[in-house]
């Protein structure tokens, strides 16, 4: 089975506090890509990261940072200092050879001012 | 800014109305797809075009019939919705070739409404 689960349906957090977005994937290719999208109000799926299933390197760009485990199935993203502008639906991906993006249920950060 | 464009932005319709969704990238991308978004929802993949071919289609129902008229255009015909088609409809694309795990880049979409 390919499944992505996003346990955390809703978070809320005040401004400047650090938050942690869970990604557990399940899949039986060897070779995939992970992905993370931001959608904020306005609707428009915006590409923050692309990891393939041979690198668990873990990034940083800015404030926002990557933890790929392919131990437990997981691509947590943290955002640190969250600033109110981050408030929207992230959605963690799954994509196949078949060029099929299978996308979690998605998690909803309200960043508080 | 995007570099994929979305047309209309908001289109209200009645169940028998025939209308159209535009799509249209600029970045050389020769895979192009059209996604459904109902609210708090993840979008569910309708149509994969890849090199101006139907890829994939997703059993979607005949009365959305997709167009790629060339490498960066992408139409989504409608004709006799119901109100359950409404939702947020999604254009994304992509590169293809030796490089197949891609990611996908997304429109701003089109918030239909079919009354």
């Amino acid at each position: 089975a390919q499944k992505v689960t996003q346990a955390q349906t809703e978070i809320s957090v005040v401004e400047k506090e650090d938050v942690t977005l869970d990604c557990v994937y399940e899949t039986r290719d060897t070779t995939y890509y992970l992905f993370w999208y931001k959608q904020p109000p306005s609707g428009e799926l915006v590409f923050l990261i692309r990891r393939n299933s041979f690198d668990e390197q873990n990034e940083i760009s800015g404030r926002y940072s990557w933890n790929f485990q392919k131990s437990t199935s997981s691509f947590n993203f943290t955002i640190t200092a969250s600033q109110v502008v981050d408030s929207a639906v992230y959605f963690c991906a799954l994509l196949r050879s078949t060029n099929k993006l299978i996308f979690g249920t998605g998690t909803l950060l309200a960043v508080q001012p | 800014d995007t570099e994929v464009t979305q047309t209309p932005k908001h289109l209200v319709m009645g169940m028998t109305n025939k209308k159209s969704l535009k799509c249209e990238q600029h970045m050389g991308h020769r895979a192009m797809y059209w996604y459904k978004q109902k609210a708090k929802k993840p979008p569910e993949l309708m149509f994969v075009y890849s090199y101006e071919k139907l890829s994939i289609n997703e059993s979607v129902p005949s009365r959305f019939s997709p167009e790629c008229p060339n490498s960066s255009l992408l139409n989504l015909h409608l004709h006799a919705l119901q109100p359950e088609d409404s939702a947020l409809y999604l254009c994304a694309s992509s590169q293809v070739g030796r490089v197949r795990y891609n990611e996908q880049f997304f429109g701003p979409g089109t918030r239909l409404t079919v009354l």
